[in-house]
């Protein structure tokens, strides 16, 4: 079962609007900090931003932002006055305490597409 | 900054040979090194995180099997051997800490089955 959920494989929106991308996890651990990359289409992968439990990190200045919801298990990225420069693949993903040697959990991305 | 080269970029692969990757971190201050793959799906997975040189694991995986190696402070290799499916292969490093978590990618390498 797939621990951390992006519902949506594909998107796209116009230049100038508001997007809100989902992501829901699995975890039983009390300690745990989620991401969110963005894989560009050179290959490169970018780590946007982190979130810790009381605080969050934004590691790519820019127009983005989360909705961080821990009772429900859900972190969304939220993209600010989208641009053709956003359009790539965002994934989610989880880092446990208990299970810090096996690396992040992703989930499977959802592809962005930004109109002029 | 480029904290991480890693090479081929792309790589077609005959049905039955094996192919080797490299990577080399260009930043020390992360020193912790990993493989990561995403197959067809898009699924990104990860595959192993070796420390100190003379580090050695081996796994098996639906479509390939793997011997990772880091050989010295700043490389880290990957054998792919028996692969079925196409996929990419991602070196990653982070800092030294005991979270294993912020972690920088390389450009990835292709595979493709011939």
């Amino acid at each position: 079962a797939q621990k951390v959920i992006q519902v949506w494989s594909t998107t796209s929106r116009q230049e100038g609007e508001k997007l809100t991308l989902d992501c829901s996890y699995k975890t039983s651990q009390v300690l745990y900090h989620l991401f969110w990359y963005k894989h560009l289409l050179s290959g490169e992968m970018v780590l946007l931003i982190r979130q810790m439990p009381s605080t969050i990190a934004i590691e790519r200045s820019g127009r983005y932002s989360v909705v961080f919801q821990k009772s429900r298990k859900s972190i969304s990225l939220v993209i600010s006055t989208l641009q053709p420069d956003d359009s790539g693949k965002y994934f989610c993903a989880l880092w446990e305490l208990d299970n810090y040697a096996q690396g992040l959990t992703f989930g499977l991305g959802t592809r962005v597409s930004v109109f002029p | 900054v480029t904290l991480l080269e890693q090479n081929p970029r792309w790589r077609l692969v005959p049905r039955g040979q094996a192919v080797n990757l490299r990577c080399i971190l260009k930043n020390s201050q992360y020193p912790w090194m990993s493989w990561y793959q995403q197959d067809l799906q898009k699924q990104l997975q990860w595959l192993f995180t070796l420390r100190s040189p003379g580090d050695k694991e081996v796994k098996s995986l639906p479509g390939a099997d793997y011997l990772a190696t880091r050989v010295t402070d700043t490389e880290l290799r990957l054998q792919v051997a028996n692969m079925s499916q196409g996929r990419t292969l991602y070196c990653t490093c982070s800092g030294l800490q005991v979270s294993n978590e912020r972690l920088f990618f390389g450009h990835g390498t292709k595979l493709s089955v011939l």
